[in-house]
């Protein structure tokens, strides 16, 4: 049972470098989430895709884009890192509008120096 | 605009203790209140859900209170375990309309044995 998949793990990279984070999920759900965590910020969304096809704007979407690839994947980009975005990266899903509960990948640690 | 709000950030108690963690809400719409509970290098996991038709929930040694004319709800952990340590964050959202999930900001508890 594998839920939720991020890659990579963990991540350094230099201001103005680009990369993509992967996210997949075995459950046949509809909707993804991506969201940060920083200390003391608790967890800030950053996009979501409530179905295969479509992409919304979160809280904090400033030098992010992401790609709903398929109804699996729902990949993050970073086009040119900056340290504010160094942090720890969440992927989540859910089955839809009608149920609450989040499911998380174990998170993708992002330092840019 | 923090839509709603954890305290306290940190928490200590002993085993055996009671843990309660408080969060407030200041949008009416809100009809689905979880809680999620994180250990350190995972990601989040629901613990526990209310929805305002209930004032209590229990699940074993974790109870959900809420109070919808105050717009606060609050989590209770009973007989307190070290193996309770975690993170803990407050959300909520409105069922069928936005996808989105606000959480609280979080709250470290630490549980000595």
């Amino acid at each position: 049972n594998a839920g939720v998949t991020q890659t990579p793990k963990f991540q350094v990279l230099k201001t103005g470098q680009s990369m993509t984070l992967q996210c997949a999920q075995d459950m046949n759900h509809n909707s993804m989430y991506w969201y940060r965590q920083d200390p003391g910020m608790g967890l800030r969304l950053i996009y979501y895709s409530a179905s295969e096809g479509t992409t919304d704007k979160g809280e904090v979407p400033n030098g992010y884009n992401v790609s709903r690839l398929n109804k699996r994947e729902f990949s993050l980009r970073l086009e040119s890192a900056a340290p504010s975005q160094t942090s720890v990266y969440f992927c989540a899903s859910r089955p839809g509008t009608a149920t609450g509960e989040l499911f998380f990948g174990e998170g993708s640690r992002l330092t840019v120096l | 605009q923090q839509q709603v709000k954890q305290s306290p950030q940190s928490l200590i108690v002993q085993k055996g203790g009671i843990s309660i963690i408080n969060c407030a809400y200041e949008n009416t719409a809100f009809d689905y209140f979880p809680w999620y509970q994180q250990f350190p290098g995972k990601g989040p996991a629901l613990l526990i859900a209310i929805r305002p038709d209930v004032s209590e929930k229990k699940e074993g040694r974790f109870t959900i209170s809420f109070n919808k004319s105050a717009k606060q709800f609050s989590l209770h952990i009973m007989d307190s375990q070290p193996g309770d340590s975690a993170t803990y964050f407050c959300a909520a959202s409105k069922e069928g309309g936005s996808e989105k999930l606000v959480f609280g900001k979080g709250t470290k508890l630490t549980v000595n044995p």
